[in-house]
């Protein structure tokens, strides 16, 4: 089955500079993947998504990239703010399946 | 506006003491998930229902069992709940995309508490 693989676990970054978490998926059917932040007490919210047949998408300052060869994706934050500080999860979802595999979790810390 | 729906917010239960948390969307969704997801974890799925379609994870405990009467409802029914139950219960909805993926959303969620 698919397995999804996320670095860094922590990550402080100084307010205004760019945050990047990588994730990586076995399962070379995964043609959708999600990347969702939780703030404390919260549930899930989605951030951005990207499909397979897509290299790479952006909305504001948030940005996600697509290596199917290399099997990673990677989430990309400019101009952080203190809001943005969460917990950042990618997942994997694999095609012909209504699964979401979760990455293990990137808390974000942006210090002011 | 809520899409979808978790009840009770906080459940306190004792050890060995059915509960029942409860799940409703408003999304007319097909496919229903419930996830656990103790502190500084990622969700973990236990079950999830394409329609009235069943679908164990082959690690989701026997204790855990679940309900779906119909679209907009969906149960968690945990049958002697343990201490190391003690979780967020997460649920969750997506659409069925004819094929491909779609945006998953998330509840709320329960707070489970065995005492």
């Amino acid at each position: 089955g698919e397995n999804v693989e996320q670095h860094p676990s922590t990550l402080s970054v100084q307010e205004g500079d760019s945050a990047v978490i990588k994730c990586t998926y076995s399962d070379s059917a995964s043609n959708y993947f999600p990347w969702y932040k939780q703030e404390l007490g919260k549930r899930p919210q989605l951030i951005i998504d990207i499909r397979s047949n897509v290299g790479e998408k952006k909305d504001q300052r948030i940005a996600v990239t697509l290596n199917k060869t290399a099997k990673h994706f990677s989430l990309h934050i400019t101009e952080t703010q203190p809001e943005d500080s969460a917990v950042y999860f990618c997942a994997a979802s694999p095609s012909g399946t209504y699964k979401y595999i979760f990455g293990t979790g990137t808390r974000l810390k942006v210090l002011a | 506006d809520a899409m979808v729906i978790q009840n009770p917010r906080y459940q306190v239960t004792q050890f060995g003491k059915p509960v029942t948390l409860s799940c409703s969307q408003t999304l007319n969704h097909n496919v229903m998930y419930w996830y656990q997801q103790k502190s500084s974890q990622a969700p973990k799925l236990l079950f999830h229902y394409y329609d009235k379609d069943f679908n164990n994870e082959a690690d989701t405990p026997d204790n855990f069992q679940s309900r779906r009467p119909n679209t907009s409802f969906c149960f968690l029914d945990i049958r002697s709940p343990g201490l190391g139950d003690a979780a967020m219960y997460l649920c969750a909805t997506s659409r069925d995309g004819r094929g491909h993926q779609e945006t998953q959303y998330f509840g709320p969620g329960t707070r489970l508490l065995v005492l």
